[in-house]
Parts: structure tokens; sequence; C-alpha cells
């Protein structure tokens, strides 16, 4: 069976420092891979998707780029984070454009 | 962007009662779908309805298109306590799904 893993759940950066947030999918192969944001109490964001390797298209324009260095590994960064990118962050896959299946989410904070 | 949009924004209701929840969107869609998320947590998809179909169930979960409105519905019959969460849907071409601001319903004891 398919499983998708996202970590960490939680993270507190300082403002100004690098970030990095890893999602693996387990169980499939060529999947469409995602990144979403959520703020509090809100719908979610597209921020990247992915429809295979090293193939990233970005929804908005922000802090933040993504990364596919493997057919099952999708990678958000910042070189500097902002107060603004505090959120909860969560990663999906797809297969075929249908339903997604979402990690456990990471709660990012930055200080 | 955002293409659907829930309504209503929460919605409170005692054990054993009905919750329904609507959404709509702007452009024509291949599917429609519904996801639930519980606080703190990843969405769990719970529903697809194609653009050719009008109703689909599954469990307690009943789901309408009107692509003509350009609206769907998702009613929950019988709620339960854990049934308390967010509820989104999602509209879905190519490869991109979009998701509303979600209906918070809170289910009483």
């Amino acid at each position: 069976s398919q499983t998708i893993h996202q970590w960490p759940a939680t993270l507190v950066q300082p403002v100004g420092s690098p970030l990095s947030l890893e999602c693996t999918v387990e169980g499939t192969s060529n999947p469409n891979l995602y990144w979403y944001r959520q703020a509090a109490g809100r719908g979610l964001q597209l921020l990247f998707y992915s429809v295979g390797i090293g193939q990233i298209s970005s929804e908005v324009p922000q802090n933040l780029s993504a990364s596919r260095p493997q057919d099952r590994q999708f990678i958000l960064s910042s070189k500097k984070l902002l107060l603004s990118d505090s959120g909860f962050y969560l990663c999906a896959w797809s297969g075929g454009g249908l339903e997604a299946f979402f990690g456990q989410g990471t709660r990012l904070t930055v200080v | 962007s955002q293409q659907g949009e829930e309504d209503p924004q929460a919605l409170s209701i005692q054990e054993g009662e009905n919750a329904t929840m609507n959404c709509s969107y702007k452009t024509s869609i291949n599917n429609l779908q519904w996801y639930r998320q519980n606080s703190g947590r990843g969405l769990v998809h719970l529903i697809l309805i194609r653009s050719n179909e009008r109703e689909k169930h599954s469990g307690r979960l009943r789901v309408t298109l009107d692509t003509s409105k350009k609206s769907s519905s998702l009613l929950i019959t019988a709620s339960r306590a854990a049934d308390t969460a967010s509820y989104f849907c999602a509209t879905g071409n190519d490869y991109k799904l979009s998701f509303g601001a979600g209906t918070t319903v809170t289910v009483r004891a």
C-alpha cells in the first residue's frame, strides 16, 4: 500500500534561517507531488506541484522553492525565512490527477 | 488561486442530526472531491464525483453535483461526535487540485 511521510511535525525557526521540509512517498511510482500551505483556520493554498523528477511548477511567487531530486521525494526549501512563512505545510501525492493523499503536515513557526 | 468556496463557514449540530454544506466553484471541472481534516492533521479524501455524475453515496455521505450551477453539496446523515472536523471541497483539472476555505463542523454530543 502507498504511504506518505512528511517531517518534521513541528518546527520553530528564527527569521532569516534556512528551511528544508522533506516528503517521501512509498508504494507508488511517478506520483504527482504537491506542497500546500494552510494559514490558521483557512483553506489550502497550492504552493508547488510536480509531475516528474526535476519538473516543478510554482503557483504563487514567494520566498520558498521546491525540488524533486528523486521520483518519490519532494523538498520544500527557503534560504531565509520570513515571519509570514509561518503556517501549516502539507505534502500530498496523487496518481492520474484524481484523489490526493496527504501527509500529516508540518507546523512551522517563524520567530 | 482557490477555486471552490464552501458555505457555511461553520456549522454546529446535535449528534444524530444531518449536516449539509455547499461548495461553489467558478470554472469548468473534471471532477469535484470532498476532504475532511481533523484539527492539526492532514486531509483525508472522502468522496469524488465526476463532472458527468449528479449524485454519489458513500456510507453516511451523500454528494450532489450541479455543473449548470457550478455547485456541489455534501450531506452527512446521522452525525456523530467523531464527525467534528473541517470539510473541504476541491476541484481538479489536469494535475492540480484547488481547495476552498472549508466548513468547520462541530457535532455536539
